[in-house]
């Protein structure tokens, strides 16, 4: 099982709570990616992490979303106060980071329910 | 404001037959173009990509060809088959600043029939 994993792979919570969502990137890989799918559209970047660093967190929505990945290997995406507008399929992908041009490897998605 | 579009939200043809899933884009700082199929409750499964410098890459039954004075995309898939039923998203990015992070269109479904 080498590929990008997700946890969990499915959450449910109420309105104005806290959530985590973990992401393990696969072996080796230096960038890390999360992005957002809601039903109808396509995955909507939300940050990206070059080693332990956030290089772009230009999609997060609003403040009340945060990532960090502190040894460079797993992340995690903290939602607070969460909305029901947040429902959605959070996706996680790795790529290796050293080439000029490198495809971005998914992880199965945790579906975030807001009740 | 979409900056990659697939105006065709399904696609349905025979088995055997060609496919072919079209993509445009609107942003010219687009230097890297990737097709991602996607199945139910999985994440999406890179297909094939191709850089700004070519204008066509093959591999086994998928094409791309990207004609940048059009800004569009196209994927082609032959021989169609039943297992590439799924939906399939065009993504883009720019290189520039060096994020790589991709802009997704909204993706259309494939259905292949027996």
């Amino acid at each position: 099982g080498a590929g990008v994993s997700q946890t969990p792979s499915n959450k449910v919570t109420e309105k104005g709570k806290y959530v985590e969502l973990r992401c393990d990137p696969i072996s080796g890989h230096t960038a890390l990616y999360w992005y957002r799918q809601s039903l109808g559209q396509g995955p909507e970047f939300l940050i990206y992490f070059q080693g332990t660093g956030a290089a772009d967190d230009s999609g997060l929505p609003n403040d009340r979303f945060f990532a960090v990945r502190p040894e460079g290997s797993v992340s995690t995406l903290k939602i607070q106060r969460t909305e029901r507008g947040d429902s959605a399929v959070y996706l996680c992908a790795s790529s290796p980071g050293f080439y000029q041009y490198n495809e971005q490897f998914f992880g199965p998605g945790t579906r975030l329910t807001v009740l | 404001d979409q900056q990659v579009k697939q105006n065709s939200p399904s696609l349905s043809v025979q088995e055997g037959r060609i496919s072919i899933l079209n993509c445009d884009y609107t942003n010219s700082m687009f230097d890297y173009f990737l097709w991602y199929k996607k199945y139910p409750a999985e994440g999406p499964t890179f297909l094939i990509s191709i850089s700004s410098i070519k204008d066509k890459n093959e591999d086994g039954r998928f094409t791309v060809f990207l004609n940048k004075s059009a800004k569009h995309l196209s994927l082609h898939i032959v021989p169609s088959q039943p297992g590439d039923s799924a939906v399939y998203f065009c993504a883009a990015s720019a290189h520039q600043g060096g994020s790589e992070k991709l802009v997704f269109g909204k993706g259309t479904k494939l259905t292949v029939n027996p």
